[in-house]
Formats: C-alpha cells, sequence, structure tokens
C-alpha cells in the first residue's frame, strides 16, 4: 500500500512569511496527526483529527497555526505568521483507528531565516 | 521530569553486538510504541504494545506495565541498525503519544 505523502519535502521561508504543508494519508486512515519535532527533540502533537473533526489540538499555538481535513481524507497544516523558533521537521502520521500501529510520512523540514 | 525516559541518549556498539534501549514512563497508557527514526527524519513504526512480548526478525521488544517499563533489544547488531530509536506512551486519557527524546544508536563495523 502506499505510504503517508508528505509535500514539500523542504521549505525556506524568511520570518513573517506564511507557508502551507500538505498530507495525504493511507487510505482508509481515519485518524490523522500532525507533529513538529525540532533538532534534537522528540515530536510534539500539534493536532489530531478524526476523519474531518478534530479531536485535539490543544498544543496548536492557534495565533498563528492552522490546519484543516475538509474531507476527512488529506490535510493541511498553514503557519501565519512564521517565527524563528517554527523551524522543525513538521510530520504527518495517519492510522486506522485507535489500537493500531501508527505510519508516518517522510515529513516536511522548514527552516525560517 | 520527562513523561516518558529513554536510556542511554547514546549507545555505540560493535557490529554483532547485542543492545538494548530502555524507556519508564510515568503516565497511564493504552499501548507502548517502539520508533526508528533514521537521517532525513522519515519514521518507522517498530512495535506496539501492550504487554508481554514482541519480536520481528532481530529486533525484541518486551514490556512491564507493573513497572511501567519497556525494553527494545536488537540482537545480532549491524550497522544498518544505526538510528534513533524513540519510545512512545500512548495515553490511556486519548490516544496522544508521548515522545521520548530517543536513542541515538551507532553500530560500527
Amino acid at each position: 500500500e502506499a505510504g503517508v505523502a508528505q509535500s514539500p519535502r523542504y521549505k525556506i521561508i524568511e520570518k513573517r512569511q506564511s507557508v502551507a504543508f500538505w498530507c495525504n494519508p493511507i487510505s482508509g486512515h481515519a485518524t490523522l496527526y500532525w507533529y513538529q519535532q525540532i533538532l534534537g527533540q522528540g515530536p510534539k502533537l500539534l493536532i489530531q483529527f478524526q476523519n474531518n473533526g478534530v479531536v485535539d489540538d490543544s498544543q496548536l499555538p492557534k495565533d498563528r497555526f492552522s490546519a484543516e481535513r475538509l474531507k476527512g481524507v488529506d490535510s493541511t497544516l498553514k503557519i501565519q505568521p512564521a517565527k524563528l523558533e517554527d523551524s522543525a521537521v513538521y510530520l504527518c502520521a495517519s492510522r486506522p483507528g485507535v489500537g493500531y500501529g501508527y505510519t508516518f510520512g517522510s515529513g516536511t523540514r522548514l527552516t525560517v531565516v | 521530569k520527562n513523561e516518558v525516559e529513554q536510556s542511554p541518549q547514546n549507545l555505540t556498539a560493535q557490529e554483532g553486538e547485542f543492545i538494548t534501549i530502555n524507556c519508564s514512563y510515568s503516565v497511564g497508557i493504552s499501548a507502548l510504541h517502539w520508533l526508528q527514526q533514521h537521517p532525513g527524519g522519515g519514521i518507522v513504526s517498530l512495535f506496539m504494545l501492550s504487554s508481554g512480548k514482541k519480536k520481528h526478525g532481530r529486533l525484541i521488544a518486551t514490556i512491564n506495565i507493573q513497572e511501567k517499563h519497556s525494553s527494545l533489544h536488537i540482537t545480532a547488531s549491524h550497522p544498518r541498525d544505526s538510528a534513533v530509536y524513540i519510545c512512545a506512551a500512548e495515553e490511556t486519557s486519548g490516544s496522544r503519544l508521548t515522545f521520548g527524546e530517543g536513542t541515538q544508536l551507532t553500530v560500527n563495523p
């Protein structure tokens, strides 16, 4: 089966610019996650979707970050405006539901200069 | 204190050695995940455990629910096993994963 697809693979932007990341999970996976991984740290959950509904966005900096999964399939994560501390790898993961293993995408490496 | 702690942070081994990475957690969990991350960011799920022991090839994962401790073992280690190994606790309060900071494993030929 195809894996979790993410794009772009790399992105460099200036601070205060906006950026968007895209994720296409494995077909049939109802649960989708966005994680932020800062260099040298473990991933941190930004938002979790169950189909097109938000389950957990408690750690999403909502003043600048937004995410949607309109049709319960692919998802976009947006940062506007970006700050230097947003430099990280943004990982998308999906799974069929609770009790199943995760499949991670290759991530998008964001550098804010 | 992190809710999920791994040890060691860094581990260097010679090819063929038996390797153990430990994970302790303080949260209530429904499952414990072991993940492998290679340079470049890709993460691969190795195991999902809720009790006992699982084996896949040269990899073995164990969990002791009472002691809130899990171990990942690699038998007959190989340079291609070099990667960061991450332990992640899936909390019972939701399905959020709380990650350890990872163990950087380097296996020298």
